[in-house]
């Protein structure tokens, strides 16, 4: 089945700095890549995703890049501000009805 | 759109009780559901897949017999933790995905359950 493998697992930025987290997956069938934030007992929020069939897709601060090829997949923030501190989980899937397959996560720090 | 609930949010229950979550999809009809198990500084394990009107699918050392997930509707899901032990304490979160979308999830708000 899917392994999704993501680092780092911490990572703490200056204010305004860039963070930049990265994933890889294993089965080449995958075509569906998600990024959750959550906040300490709360749910995963969606805040970007891309599918096989582009590269690179941006949300005004975030983006995402896509490499089919060597199977990973990063999620870039730009200009971070403390309320981006959170956990980021990267997933895979196939369309249909197979299930999200999570990454460990990476706890994010913004430092002020 | 696209709002997923969950009740309980919270519940305590003792040890050898029985608790029901249900999982409600408010605004679309969900032919699949998805049961996730995390544990604290964990991230989000799948338990069961479960599709409308069949059996679920569990992950592989997920006892079917302990965790009951019932899909009867397309728009309602419920999880029974069985025989509750505090090594079930976790925090469970359904997630539904739209007949119209086959890609997105969308999370409920998760339940803390502590058994005691």
């Amino acid at each position: 089945g899917e392994n999704v493998e993501q680092h780092p697992s911490t990572l703490s930025v200056q204010e305004g700095d860039s963070a930049v987290i990265k994933c890889t997956y294993s089965d080449s069938a995958s075509n569906y890549f998600p990024w959750y934030k959550q906040e300490l007992g709360k749910r995963p929020q969606l805040i970007i995703d891309i599918r096989s069939n582009v590269g690179e897709k941006k949300d005004q601060r975030i983006a995402v890049t896509l490499n089919k090829t060597a199977k990973h997949f990063s999620l870039h923030i730009t200009e971070t501000q403390p309320e981006d501190s959170a956990v980021y989980f990267c997933a895979a899937s196939i369309r249909g009805n197979t299930p999200l397959v999570f990454g460990k996560g990476t706890r994010l720090s913004v430092i002020a | 759109g696209a709002v997923v609930s969950q009740h309980p949010s919270r519940v305590i229950c003792k040890s050898g009780t029985s608790v029901k979550i249900e999982c409600r999809s408010l605004d679309f009809q969900a032919t699949t559901m998805f049961w996730y198990r995390q544990f604290p500084k964990q991230s989000l394990m799948l338990m069961a897949t479960s599709n409308e009107g069949s059996k679920a699918t569990y992950e592989q050392g997920v006892e079917k017999d302990k965790f009951l997930i019932n899909h009867a509707s397309l728009t309602l899901s419920t999880l029974t933790v069985t025989s509750a032990h505090p090594e079930d304490s976790s925090f469970y979160i359904c997630s539904a995905r739209p007949r119209t979308n086959s890609y997105e999830q969308y999370f409920g708000p998760g339940t803390r359950l502590t058994v005691t």
